[in-house]
C-alpha cells in the first residue's frame, strides 16, 4: 500500500531555533499534502494545504511566516517551524493525496516536537 | 464551515461488549468519511473509508455506516478486546480533511 514517510519522528530543540520536518510519499506521487498539528488529548487541527509547485494555503490563525511549507516536488513537502517557542511543542502529522480522484489520504507517523 | 463532532468523548467498557461510536458532521457535501485509530503518541491508522455513495463498510469486527443526508456515521466494534483501546477519530473530506475530537476507548479485561 501507499506509504508516507515523515522525518524526524521526534525532535528536541532550543527556543529560537528552527526545525524542519519532512514528509515524503514513497511509492506514489502526491499532488496535495496536508499538515496537521495535535496537542495532547486533542484532535488533529489542519494547519495548511500544500499543492506541488504552488504556495501553501493556510488555515485561519496559522502564521504562514512561522510555519513555512514547501512542496517542491510530487514526493516531498517540508514544514519548517521558524523561531520555535515552547508553545509550538506539539505533534505534527502530514498526509498525502495521490493523483487519482478521491484517493484515500495516507498519513505519516508524525513528528513529536519539544521546544525547551 | 464543516464541523465534526464525536460522541462519546470517552468510553470505558469490559471486554466482550459490542460498541457504537458516533460521528456527526454539519455539511453533507462530502466526498468520503474515514475512521482512524490513534494509539497514544502515535500516528494514525486508517480503519475504514466510506465513499459518499456508499452506506457502509466492514473490516473484521469493525463496521462503519454513513448516512450522508443526515450527517451521521457510526463505527460499530463487535466483541471488543483490550487491544482495541485507543482513540478513534472520524474525518470527513470535502476540499480538506476535517477531524472530530475523537472517542477515547478503554477496554478492560
Amino acid at each position: 500500500g501507499a506509504v508516507v514517510s515523515q522525518h524526524p519522528s521526534w525532535v528536541i530543540c532550543k527556543s529560537g531555533t528552527s526545525v524542519k520536518i519532512e514528509c515524503r510519499s514513497l511509492d506514489f506521487q502526491a499532488t496535495t499534502m496536508f499538515w496537521y498539528r495535535q496537542f495532547p488529548k486533542q484532535s488533529l487541527m489542519l494547519m495548511a494545504t500544500s499543492n506541488e509547485g504552488s504556495k501553501a494555503t493556510y488555515e485561519q490563525g496559522v502564521e504562514k511566516d512561522k510555519f513555512l511549507i514547501n512542496h517542491a516536488s510530487l514526493t516531498l513537502s517540508t514544514l519548517t517551524v521558524t523561531s520555535a517557542h515552547p508553545e509550538d511543542s506539539s505533534f505534527y502529522i502530514c498526509s498525502a493525496v495521490g493523483t487519482g480522484d478521491f484517493s484515500p489520504l495516507h498519513f505519516g507517523n508524525g513528528t513529536r516536537l519539544t521546544v525547551t | 464551515k464543516q464541523e465534526v463532532t464525536q460522541i462519546p468523548a470517552a468510553l470505558s467498557v469490559p471486554e466482550g461488549e459490542n460498541l457504537v461510536l458516533n460521528c456527526s458532521f454539519t455539511d453533507s457535501a462530502i466526498y468520503n468519511l474515514q475512521w482512524f485509530r490513534q494509539d497514544p503518541g502515535k500516528g494514525l491508522t486508517s480503519l475504514l473509508l466510506i465513499q459518499s455513495s456508499q452506506r457502509e463498510q466492514t473490516s473484521g469486527r469493525l463496521n462503519a455506516s454513513l448516512d450522508k443526508s443526515s450527517g451521521r456515521s457510526t463505527l460499530y466494534i463487535a466483541a471488543s478486546q483490550p487491544g482495541d483501546s485507543a482513540t478513534y477519530l472520524c474525518a470527513v473530506w470535502s476540499d480538506k480533511l476535517i477531524f472530530g475530537a475523537g472517542t477515547r476507548l478503554a477496554v478492560h479485561p
